[in-house]
């Protein structure tokens, strides 16, 4: 069956450093994939979004990486802040709907 | 522009009764999407509807939850003698389109507790 997982274990770094998240699926080909960001007790927040012939996107210190050989897909954010503490969520659409990985929670301390 | 709003935020049922969750997707948005969040794991996946018409219902528990998004009014979600079990985090997204690329736009969850 399809299987999106992203890294269990919370993520903790430094102010100014880059953050790097992991999403990797299996039994799945997606032509897109989308990063979304969660902050507790509200609803996801779209980040990116990025198509299987694109192998990188940017938008201002944030970058995605789409690898369809390792099925893997990166989220960078460089010059992390502490407002960048929250979980950020991976999905790929299917049919319109979207399959989520089960989140990472990003803390970025000062 | 409004963004998309649900309602109540937070919803209190006894075992037995039945929740109803509304959703109104933002102005313009035909396809509206519901995902359940339980404690400590992610979103799943429950219906997709495009006004009038239920798309895919593949994520929707067989018996007692049903979805509604009609000609006119918010989307409802209803989900009829409540076990302890439906007790999560219910939220409704919405779109322009429902084509693969388009980011969905969530609203802010209807936090449903079962006692």
């Amino acid at each position: 069956s399809q299987k999106i997982e992203q890294n269990s274990e919370a993520l903790n770094i430094q102010e100014g450093k880059t953050a790097t998240l992991t999403c990797n699926y299996t039994n799945y080909s997606p032509a897109y994939l989308q990063w979304y960001r969660q902050d507790p007790g509200r609803g996801p927040v779209f980040l990116l979004l990025i198509r299987e012939n694109e192998k990188e996107k940017r938008k201002e210190r944030l970058k995605v990486t789409f690898d369809t050989t390792l099925k893997q897909s990166l989220f960078h954010i460089t010059a992390s802040q502490p407002a960048d503490s929250a979980t950020y969520l991976c999905a790929l659409s299917q049919g319109g709907k979207l399959i989520f990985g089960q989140g990472t929670e990003l803390s970025v301390k000062p | 522009n409004a963004g998309v709003m649900q309602n109540p935020r937070h919803l209190v049922r006894r075992r037995g009764q039945e929740a109803r969750l509304r959703c109104s997707p933002m102005k313009g948005h035909s396809h509206v999407y519901w995902y359940r969040q339980l404690p400590e794991e992610g979103l799943k996946f429950m219906v997709y509807l495009q006004k009038e018409n239920i798309i895919d219902e593949s994520g929707m528990p067989k018996e007692r939850f049903s979805a509604e998004f009609p000609k006119e009014g918010p989307s409802i979600l209803r989900i009829q003698q409540v076990v302890r079990g439906d007790s999560a985090a219910y939220f409704c997204a919405s779109s322009n389109q429902g084509a693969n690329h388009n980011e969905q736009f969530f609203g802010p969850g209807t936090r449903l507790t079962v006692l």
